[in-house]
């Protein structure tokens, strides 16, 4: 079984600042990794992913990930956070192999971007 | 190209009255999700279609859940009786079989039990 933990329910941050939002997994098998974001009202729209290759992954919205083996976490970033970033954002891991995709999702972050 | 499209969007129910969802997935992904999202935490899947065959619904509470896709297309997720605790977000998804294919998200019908 996997399961994902989201450490920070909430992150303020203001304007223009960087931003990490941090995420970690468990799993007994390998698993691929993901981000989605959901605005207000909204459903989940994905941000990025890790399949395989380079543990460094660019998303939309000029957000990034990096994936480490050895800490099994999948941190998200943005060097230059806008206000219209503010929504929750979910990390979620789905297992390798089985032949289906399905994902368990952590428990979201806010994050509050203010002016 | 439309996206997952989810029906109603709102919708409020007293308890132990029937309710059900509408899902039209992405034209061509055979595999369909339903997941329930409750308040301030991640969504939870209860029931995954490949095509018409329902093969993972371990977490659908089935004494009053039920789900079906018809044609191996759309989908209806039925409560009933509803209870005060399925008050929640019912996400509808979508993706083409197999691991590390994205899966799309409809926007969600919000149900409130009252």
């Amino acid at each position: 079984a996997q399961s994902v933990t989201q450490l920070d329910s909430q992150v303020p941050v203001f304007e223009e600042a960087p931003v990490e939002l941090r995420c970690n997994y468990s799993s007994s098998v390998s698993v691929y990794l993901f981000w989605y974001v959901q605005y207000p009202n909204q459903g989940l729209q994905l941000l990025l992913k890790y399949l395989s290759g380079s543990t460094l992954v660019k998303g939309i919205n000029g957000f990034e990930a990096e994936f480490n083996k050895s800490q099994t976490s999948f941190h998200l970033r943005k060097p230059s956070v806008h206000i219209s970033d503010t929504a929750e954002y979910f990390c979620a891991v789905s297992p390798q192999g089985g032949g289906f995709q399905k994902l368990v999702f952590g428990t979201g972050t806010r994050l509050l971007v203010s002016p | 190209e439309a996206g997952v499209v989810q029906s109603p969007r709102y919708k409020i129910i007293e308890k132990k009255q029937p309710v059900a969802f509408w899902c039209n997935p992405i034209s061509g992904h055979n595999t369909l999700y339903w997941y329930r999202q409750n308040l301030g935490q991640g969504p939870e899947l209860l029931i995954r279609y490949e095509n018409e065959e329902a093969v993972d619904d371990s977490q659908l509470p089935k004494d009053r859940f039920s789900a079906e896709r018809l044609k191996g297309v759309d989908s209806t997720l039925k409560i009933q009786p509803a209870e005060l605790g399925d008050s929640a977000v019912y996400l509808c998804a979508s993706s083409f079989r197999g691991p590390g294919n994205t899966i799309y998200f409809g926007e969600g019908s919000w149900l409130t039990v009252v």
